[in-house]
């Protein structure tokens, strides 16, 4: 069972409307949640990232928020633009040794049409 | 400011053939990270390297595949006589160091296609 599930797989939304993109994580301890937009044929670019203690992170009309209690991360986007369209990705990084290794999602698709 | 450079962006090699895979990390980051992302599937961990050191090669396969950062040059993600299973696409990222609260930045990657 993958440690980061991400839903829904894919989502279609108009443009201008708000969407929320869900995270769930069964990676313990962790050090950080990061939120990552890749477009298509490209690499990941980071949105927000995340410590175990912060709940709330915005980045413009991004904005992600983390409950460690229930393990589940979100990621909201308002007034959505057609470039907002690529897969979504979450990560999580676990501490200690090896921390550099990143345990990703399979990511969100999101597509937005005028 | 270049980002992470990996080249080739694409590239198609038939059944045992060997792919060979660069990758430029940004201007002063001495630390490299390789992952692969089958279809529909998240990226998964390869091997870490440093300036001629490979520190982490734990997601890496045993056989046929090997990774290097030289002292000079790119970093090479290197996988002899490939097969189907290897087509995927192959992402590098680097860091100026591994703390945690240290970004990865990744590049473009490249898109291997085995005949």
């Amino acid at each position: 069972k993958n440690q980061v599930e991400q839903s829904p797989q894919s989502l279609i939304i108009l443009e201008g409307k708000n969407c929320t993109l869900q995270c769930n994580y069964t990676v313990s301890p962790f050090s950080n949640l990061r939120w990552y937009k890749q477009d298509t044929g490209r690499g990941p670019v980071s949105l927000t990232i995340m410590t175990f203690s912060e709940n709330t992170k915005s980045n413009g009309r991004y904005t992600a928020t983390l409950d460690a209690d229930t393990k589940q991360s979100s990621l909201h986007i308002t007034a959505s633009q057609l470039s907002d369209s690529a897969s979504y990705i979450c990560v999580v990084n676990v501490p200690g040794a090896g921390s550099y290794q990143l345990t990703f999602g399979k990511g969100t698709k999101l597509s937005v049409i005028p | 400011n270049a980002g992470v450079m990996q080249n080739p962006r694409h590239l198609v090699r038939r059944r045992g053939q060997e792919a060979r895979l660069r990758c430029s990390p940004m201007k002063g980051h001495s630390h490299v990270y390789w992952y692969r992302q089958l279809p529909e599937e998240g990226l998964k961990f390869m091997v870490y390297l440093q300036k001629e050191n490979i520190i982490d090669e734990s997601g890496m396969p045993k056989e046929r595949f090997s990774a290097e950062f030289p002292k000079e040059g790119p970093s090479i993600l290197r996988i002899q006589q490939v097969v189907r299973g290897d087509s995927a696409a192959y992402f590098c990222a680097s860091s100026p160091r591994d703390r945690l609260d240290n970004e990865q930045f990744f590049g473009p990657g490249t898109r291997l296609t085995v005949l």
